[in-house]
C-alpha cells in the first residue's frame, strides 16, 4: 500500500536543541516530496519541494534531505517560532500522479 | 496580495443540509486545489483545476460531493448532502502553473465545517 509515514507525531526540544524530523514513504515512480509547515488554525505554509534522492534544500534554521526511501528535515538551534506541525507530502506514479501527506510532526520549541 | 481567501470561515449545519464553500485564489494563479483535513486522516486532496479546468477528481469521497470553478478567480465546493462524517477543516490552495508537483501551493485560512 503506498503510504506516508512521519515520526515522531510529537517532538518537544529546549530552545538551542538541534534535532531531525522523518518523513519515510513507499510509494512508486516519486515526483517530488514537500515539506509544509502549519500553525493552529491556519493552512500549511510551503517550505520546501525535493526531486531526487542527495537533494538538499536549507531555508534559515531548516534543512530537507532526501533519500530513495525517506526524508529529514533537520532543525538547527531552534526556537521557540519554530514550534509548529510539520508536513510531509510525496506526489508520484504515473500520468495525472497521486499525492499523499503524512499525518504531521507536532514540534514544541521551549524557551 | 491577499493570499488566498475562503468563505465562510465556520460553517455549522445539520446532516442533509447542503452546503456551500467558496474561494477566491491569488489574483494570477492558474490551478487550484481543494483539500479536507481530519485528525483520522489527514489532508487529503479532493480536487485540483489547471485554467479553470477539473484535472483531476479522484480525491472526491463519494458523488455527495461536486466542484466547479467558473471562472478563474471563484471555485466551489459543495455538499449535497450533508453527513456528520463529512465534518472537518477543508482548504483551498492556488499555484501559479501546472498540478501537485510543478510549483509551490498557496493555502488559504481554511473552512472549520461542522456537520450535526
Amino acid at each position: 500500500e503506498d503510504q506516508v509515514t512521519q515520526s515522531p507525531e510529537a517532538l518537544r526540544l529546549q530552545e538551542g536543541e538541534s534535532s531531525s524530523l522523518n518523513c519515510s514513504y513507499t510509494v512508486s515512480g516519486l515526483r517530488g516530496l514537500f515539506w509544509y509547515r502549519q500553525d493552529p488554525g491556519k493552512g500549511p505554509e510551503f517550505l520546501f519541494t525535493l526531486y531526487s534522492a542527495g537533494e538538499e534544500k536549507e531555508k534559515e534554521r531548516l534543512k530537507a534531505t532526501l533519500t530513495k526511501k525517506e526524508s529529514f528535515l533537520h532543525i538547527t538551534a531552534p526556537k521557540p517560532e519554530d514550534s509548529a506541525t510539520y508536513l510531509c507530502a510525496v506526489f508520484y506514479g504515473g500520468s495525472q500522479g497521486n499525492l499523499i501527506f503524512g499525518k504531521g510532526t507536532k514540534l514544541s520549541v521551549k524557551p | 496580495d491577499a493570499g488566498v481567501i475562503q468563505s465562510p470561515r465556520h460553517e455549522v449545519t445539520e446532516m442533509g443540509q447542503e452546503v456551500t464553500l467558496r474561494c477566491k485564489p491569488i489574483s494570477g494563479h492558474n490551478s487550484l486545489f481543494w483539500y479536507r483535513q481530519t485528525m483520522m486522516r489527514g489532508l487529503e486532496l479532493l480536487i485540483y483545476f489547471n485554467n479553470n479546468v477539473p484535472i483531476d477528481d479522484s480525491g472526491m469521497p463519494e458523488d455527495r460531493f461536486s466542484a466547479k470553478m467558473p471562472n478563474a478567480s471563484f471555485s466551489t465546493l459543495k455538499i449535497q448532502p450533508s453527513e456528520p462524517r463529512d465534518s472537518a477543516v477543508y482548504f483551498c490552495a492556488s499555484s501559479l502553473v501546472g498540478g501537485p508537483s510543478t510549483d509551490t501551493q498557496y493555502f488559504g485560512p481554511g473552512t472549520r465545517l461542522t456537520v450535526l
